[in-house]
């Protein structure tokens, strides 16, 4: 079984520039989440795909954007980039039912300079 | 809205010792109840978790029980070793927004001493 796998694993950007993040989901699940984990915090939501369709949003900015493909990979988007959206970006996939387990890949570590 | 709150850390113990985290949640509906952990350099595993009240969660010799009435979901284990050094999540899943979205605590580091 295939787990939840992240690319890259570190990003430097520079203030304004876009940035996109991939994920691959666990092979069966269908639905993909997105978190943002500033250093020393807990992970904040930023939005989730189900079946290609946003599925609930948390509360990020527009320039937040994402997609999901029909084997349910997913893409976080991020323009206009600001110093404080470095942090580590991890996506987690599951079944797709209420509170199904999610799997948390390892993560995307962008730096904003 | 949701909220989850968990003692500060770090939380230093010697090996054996017994652990206690301390974890509260604020919901809206009836949510169920997780611990992760996250090791070094990786992203984070699901550890336990509970459903409704009065669960019980264990795993690896943690556990943690789900407690309506002081809105309580505590990590604890016996015996500590060297390897549960790491940061511990805990969060919660409220079904009354749709979909699967986790509400996660700052997180309490363990660090584990021989």
């Amino acid at each position: 079984e295939t787990g939840v796998t992240q690319s890259p694993t570190h990003l430097i950007k520079t203030r304004g520039q876009q940035v996109t993040l991939r994920c691959s989901s666990q092979s069966g699940h269908n639905t993909v989440s997105w978190y943002q984990q500033a250093l020393g915090q807990g992970p904040q939501f930023i939005f989730q795909y189900y079946r290609e369709e946003e599925n609930g949003r948390g509360n990020f900015p527009p320039r937040f954007s994402g997609l999901q493909f029909p084997n349910y990979s997913s893409e976080l988007n991020v323009n206009a980039l600001e110093l404080d959206d470095s942090a580590l970006y991890l996506c987690a996939s599951s079944h797709g039912a209420e509170n199904s387990p999610l799997h948390f890949g390892n993560g995307t570590r962008l730096t904003v300079t | 809205g949701d909220s989850v709150t968990q003692m500060e850390g770090p939380v230093t113990l010697s090996e054996e010792a017994f652990l206690t985290i301390n974890c509260t949640y604020t919901a809206t509906g009836y949510p169920s109840l997780f611990w992760y952990v996250q090791y070094p350099g990786e992203g984070l595993q699901l550890l336990l978790k509970a459903t409704k009240a009065d669960d019980k969660g264990s795993n690896k010799g943690f556990e943690a029980t789900y407690r309506k009435e002081t809105t309580s979901f505590h990590l604890e284990k016996g015996s500590v070793q060297v390897s549960d050094s790491a940061v511990y999540f805990c969060a919660l899943s409220d079904p009354t927004g749709g979909g699967n979205k986790l509400t996660f605590g700052t997180g309490t580091q363990l660090k584990v001493e021989l």
